[in-house]
């Protein structure tokens, strides 16, 4: 079974602009979170999709959006992005996203913000 | 709210020798615990988990067990290897739905 793919995998983008990440679960899978990755923040949690809802949202501004669509494929998009967005992406999937489910991760997008 | 400490790093062993990585939680109710590795370069991996108290989770000589009344989730391997070099980290998750929270990871170091 193909892993969670991520794309794309390196991106560098100008402050004030807009990007969009996407994430293909794995199939089978309904439930896909979005986390950041920095060196001083660590791994945060930014929201989860089940059955093309958001279920779940972290303390990020609004800026960051995602969505999910019926096949569960999802997109993050991160608006007017600032220097401090720059860290890696991460989307994980899991069957439906119950706190004793296994998240499968994808191997992130790197977006640097100049 | 719910947060998870461990150790940092980096730790440095030589081949062969004990790992330990230190992983106490604090939460409500009853999360499921979680040890994911991440190679350099690449997203994270499950190593381990375990969803109730008491719960051994193991998994290619790494092993963990819950802890309810210490509220820790250590990881241990008895014998590391130069293989085993990545970031560790220990998560939990609580609230239905993907939302898993990371400590801040240790980085460890095997030398030959």
């Amino acid at each position: 079974k193909a892993g969670v793919t991520q794309t794309p995998r390196y991106l560098i983008k100008t402050r004030g602009q807009q990007v969009t990440l996407s994430c293909s679960p794995i199939s089978g899978h309904r439930s896909v979170s979005w986390y950041q990755q920095t060196p001083g923040q660590g791994l945060q949690f930014l929201f989860e999709y089940f059955s093309e809802t958001q279920r779940n949202k972290g303390n990020f501004p609004g800026r960051f959006s995602g969505r999910q669509f019926s096949n569960s494929r999802s997109e993050m998009n991160v608006s007017t992005l600032e220097l401090g967005d720059s860290a890696l992406y991460l989307c994980a999937s899991s069957l439906v996203g119950s706190e004793t489910d296994t998240q499968y991760f994808g191997p992130g997008t790197r977006l640097t913000v100049l | 709210g719910d947060s998870v400490t461990q150790m940092e790093g980096p730790v440095t062993l030589s081949e062969e020798a004990f790992l330990t990585i230190n992983c106490t939680y604090t939460a409500t109710g009853y999360p499921s615990l979680f040890w994911y590795v991440q190679y350099p370069g690449e997203g994270l991996q499950l190593l381990l988990k375990a969803t109730k108290a008491d719960d051994k989770g193991s998994n290619k000589g790494f092993e963990a067990t819950y802890r309810k009344e210490t509220t820790s989730f250590h990881l241990e391997k008895g014998s590391v290897q130069v293989s085993d070099s990545a970031v560790y980290f220990c998560a939990l998750n609580k609230a239905a739905g993907n939302k898993l929270t990371f400590g801040g990871g240790t980085r460890v170091l095997v030398k030959p």
